[in-house]
């Protein structure tokens, strides 16, 4: 069975940074390209940064030059570096493993991101 | 970018009816599109990939139909079950991004 764990979702301060996890497993993880999308209080979804298995990296244009994703394949972890973080960036955030035909197959529970003072 | 339109972004039906959601997309994205159901609290569950293809276990009353940039969802008898909010979203390219969303009320 498929399973992604989110991890580090916490109450930040405007600029700051924070380090989302997820934990993967039943797959080999390795071969799979992964996604984090996003989704603020009350709204729609947003799709954030794709990683693909070997590490390349896609960013929204909200976030490039802030978020980084990376990927340890030895761990079976997906990570998303954040920084700059402003109160646009309030969200829950999923981690999505995508099919190998490339849409959005198994997803996280979430983990909440609050930028407030 | 690839921007995609839903309509309508709310609807009212009763249990029985015939629903359907469209999605258009501002560029040919050829059958590169999925449709997703969110319901309150919940992570999103697929529906339908590759424009028309029934995700495992869905149940068969939901069909996705279209290709290019005029795409459906169709519920063909609403249950109390499908109340949620229903996202089309294209991976022909990146940016990778969702419609706006059509909340269901039964």
């Amino acid at each position: 069975e498929v399973q992604l764990l989110e991890s580090g979702g916490d109450l930040v301060q405007p600029g700051g940074s924070l380090r989302l996890s997820c934990a993967a497993s039943g797959f080999t993880f390795s071969s799979y390209a992964m996604t984090w999308v996003r989704q603020a209080p009350g709204k729609g979804l947003e799709w954030v940064s794709h990683v693909g298995n070997t590490g390349n990296t896609y960013y929204a244009d909200s976030v490039k030059g802030r978020f980084t994703g990376s990927r340890d394949n030895s761990k079976n972890t997906l990570y998303l570096q954040m920084n700059s973080l402003t109160a646009a960036d309030t969200a829950v955030y999923y981690c999505v493993k995508r099919d190998s035909s490339g849409w959005f197959h198994y997803w996280g529970q979430g983990t909440l991101v609050t930028v407030s003072s | 970018d690839i921007q995609l339109t839903q309509s309508p972004s709310f609807l009212s039906a009763s249990v029985g009816d015939r629903v359907t959601i469209t999605c258009r997309a501002s560029h040919d994205i050829s059958s590169f599109l999925a449709w997703y159901q969110q319901k309150p609290g919940k992570a999103p569950k697929p529906l339908i990939y590759a424009a028309s293809t029934l995700q495992s276990g869905v149940p068969s009353r939901f069909s996705g139909g279209g290709s290019g940039t005029d795409f459906t969802l169709t519920i063909s008898s609403l249950q109390p079950d499908d109340s949620a909010t229903y996202y089309c979203q294209h991976f022909r390219s990146y940016p990778l991004t969702f419609g706006g969303g059509t909340r269901v009320e039964i």
